[in-house]
């Protein structure tokens, strides 16, 4: 079956420092990726997308995700995080077929971030 | 273009009532869906529209729970005889294909008292 985990549960890190989020997707063939950001209430919010090509895709606020095939990941970077960057972040995997058309959320990481 | 819009957006109900919720998305995405999401986890597909055929529910939306989308353009969400167990933030995200990604709504927060 298909499925998303996010290993790490809670991430605290100091704005101004780097940041990686990890992904790791379970599906028979090569799915569509993505990374949404929830903010305390609210919806969710696309940051970035991977479907084909450049295995290095640019987001926006900053982010940027890379597709490693051989790992079946899709870790979330950023360089220098800022106090705003502090949400739930969600990976997710696009499957799609003749009846079916969804996708499927990770479990979320928490992010903190120490003034 | 004023993104998804969904209404209410918090309900507090009595164990066995109904419950109605709204969803407007946005008005070129042929593509609706709904999520459940519970405190601490990523949202759980419930149900798919492309225009206005339901075309896929999860086992998750069980006999109680119906949705519809008259004429493709808003859609509802109805549970009835709620339990404490439905208790969520229910979402709804509109798209022109996933592989472009999903434009949510702030989401309905269902507390079943």
């Amino acid at each position: 079956a298909q499925s998303v985990t996010q290993p790490d549960i809670h991430i605290t890190v100091s704005e101004g420092a780097s940041l990686e989020l990890r992904c790791n997707y379970s599906y028979g063939a090569t799915p569509y990726l993505f990374w949404y950001v929830q903010s305390p209430g609210q919806g969710l919010q696309l940051l970035l997308k991977y479907f084909s090509g450049d295995t290095l895709v640019q987001g926006i606020k900053g982010f940027e995700a890379e597709f490693k095939r051989s790992q079946s990941s899709f870790n979330l970077r950023k360089p220098s995080v800022h106090w705003s960057d502090a949400a739930e972040y969600f990976c997710a995997v696009g499957l799609s077929g003749t009846s079916y058309d969804k996708v499927i959320f990770g479990p979320g990481t928490s992010l903190s971030v120490i003034p | 273009d004023t993104g998804v819009s969904q209404d209410p957006r918090h309900k507090i109900t009595k164990r066995g009532q109904n419950v109605t919720f709204r969803c407007d998305p946005i008005s070129e995405h042929n593509r609706l869906y709904w999520y459940r999401q519970t405190l601490g986890q990523g949202p759980e597909f419930l149900t798919y529209f492309q225009n206005e055929a339901q075309l896929e529910k999860s086992r998750l939306l069980s006999d109680r729970f119906s949705a519809e989308r008259p004429k493709g353009s808003f859609s509802t969400l109805e549970i009835q005889r709620t339990e404490q167990g439905d208790s969520a933030m229910y979402l709804c995200a509109s798209s022109s294909g996933h592989r472009y990604g999903y434009t949510f709504g702030s989401g309905t927060r269902l507390t079943v008292v």
